[in-house]
């Protein structure tokens, strides 16, 4: 597809099990991130890639969180042992990267994680 | 802290008036952005202006910014229902950071 693509869409998940949330970027945005986004706030960002690095990973809440990115492409971003507050909207986006300038972002339709 | 606070925090019109969201940042910045958010789910870019330049304008959108405040305001003229959403501010420093507000929820009544 032309957009960014996010799956699952909805994810329910007991405490303490680990989660997976997948991002597939717009192809040939070298530029992907990712956001938190509980019920009725903000987005909150959470990590950004620049190609398969990540040279700001400072919104990530806690050890429990991390993400990865391959091929310049598809993103993960894993949660392991979740707790009740992680429960939000988890979006993406991407955008082409240029230094020192800023482009649009591409936002996917974001992934709902319920922890019960 | 958010860099980005926007306001109202919500906002009730009718239909065919005009809305205005203001937004404040805290740091120096290289562009602004508006955003619109439509049922919780993902963004939508409106409107991006530069530190440079003072007012943009597309379609029946409106944004102007006062570097020397540290603010910008959105204005929609002529509102339609369908513009019921979340607006979103997002600052833009250096190597693509950008930072979001919490949001303007606008209500266009019909």
């Amino acid at each position: 597809g032309a957009g960014v693509s996010q799956s699952p869409s909805n994810k329910v998940t007991e405490k303490g099990k680990d989660v997976e949330l997948r991002c597939d970027p717009i192809s040939g945005h070298t530029a992907l991130y990712w956001y938190r986004q509980r019920l009725g706030q903000g987005l909150e960002f959470l990590i950004y890639f620049q190609g398969n690095s990540a040279p700001d990973k400072s919104g990530l809440p806690s050890d429990r969180f991390s993400a990865e990115r391959t091929g310049e492409s598809v993103s993960t971003l894993t949660i392991q042992r979740t707790q009740q507050e992680d429960s939000a909207v988890y979006l993406c986006a991407s955008s082409l990267a240029l230094v020192q300038s800023y482009n649009e972002q591409f936002f996917g339709p974001g992934t709902r994680l319920t922890v019960l | 802290s958010q860099q980005g606070e926007e306001d109202p925090q919500a906002l009730s019109i009718q239909e065919g008036e005009n809305a205005t969201m203001n937004c404040s940042y805290k740091t120096s910045i290289n562009n602004l952005q508006w955003y619109r958010q439509n049922s919780g789910r993902g963004l939508v870019h409106l409107i991006l202006i530069r530190s440079n330049e003072r007012e943009k304008h597309s379609g029946r959108l409106r944004v102007t910014l006062d570097t020397s405040k540290k603010s910008s305001s959105l204005l929609i003229t002529a509102s339609r229902a369908a513009d019921t959403a979340s607006y979103f501010c997002a600052t833009g420093r250096g190597y693509q950071k950008v930072t979001f507000g919490i949001g303007t929820k606008l209500q266009v009544i019909p």
